[in-house]
């Protein structure tokens, strides 16, 4: 099966902290996503990579960034925390375009 | 810019009962893939199923079937035979068959099953 792994499932971090939300996943796949969840909004994507070094802006970059040295892993990066990033973040993957994307578990960030 | 559309944020369905769950989209592409996800309280999205938009035969998956109306551009899934397993969280799911795959989703709709 593939696993998509994200590290932390719960994080409660200060305002202006900087805060790493890793995701790996075991399957050499090309494409990597990270998405934020929140009530009312449904999904929406903030980041994603479609090969080691390689990024594009998803429909809400602004507040974060992203990195991607190994192809099984990528990192979603708040520089500077504030509280209204607190929500659930998803992390996805693909193996490239028109195949299945697969989901972690997510992440629950709480920005106090 | 493509959207999708849930306008049900809750259903509610009886155990081994018929529940669907509506979805619309916009778009100005012919080519294009459309998804339901299932997220339960453990937060795992699933994919139920999925529909290429080329193929007229609405898709099935076990008791998860699609209806899928492209000139209307609709796109509702049907659960036959509810199970208090298929509480979930429901998302609809756009994505292009022309750039990466980049999803766009609905809001999603909340179900209940009740025994």
């Amino acid at each position: 099966d593939v696993k998509v792994t994200q590290s932390s499932r719960y994080l409660v971090k200060r305002t202006g902290e900087k805060v790493f939300l890793e995701c790996v996943q075991d399957m050499d796949h090309e494409n990597m996503f990270w998405y934020r969840q929140d009530p009312g909004l449904g999904l929406r994507l903030i980041y994603f990579s479609y090969d080691v070094k390689m990024k594009e802006k998803g429909d809400i970059p602004e507040g974060y960034s992203v990195s991607r040295e190994k192809k099984e892993r990528f990192s979603l990066i708040l520089e500077s925390a504030s509280t209204n990033q607190t929500s659930m973040y998803l992390c996805a993957s693909s193996l490239g375009s028109g195949n299945t994307i697969y989901f972690g578990e997510g992440s629950w960030l709480t920005v106090v | 810019a493509q959207t999708v559309t849930q306008s049900q944020p809750e259903m509610s369905v009886q155990e081994a009962e018929t529940v669907t769950l509506s979805c619309t989209y916009d778009t100005s592409e012919s080519d294009y893939y459309l998804f339901w996800y299932k997220q339960p309280p453990s937060r795992q999205m699933i994919l139920v199923i999925r529909q290429e938009a080329y193929k007229q035969q609405n898709a099935t998956e076990n008791r998860f079937s699609v209806n899928f109306q492209k000139a209307a551009k609709s796109f509702s899934l049907k659960i036959s035979d509810s199970q208090l397993g298929d509480a979930a969280m429901y998302f609809c799911a756009y994505r292009s068959a022309h750039n990466t795959d980049k999803l766009i989703f609905g809001t999603g709709t909340r179900l209940q099953v009740f025994p």
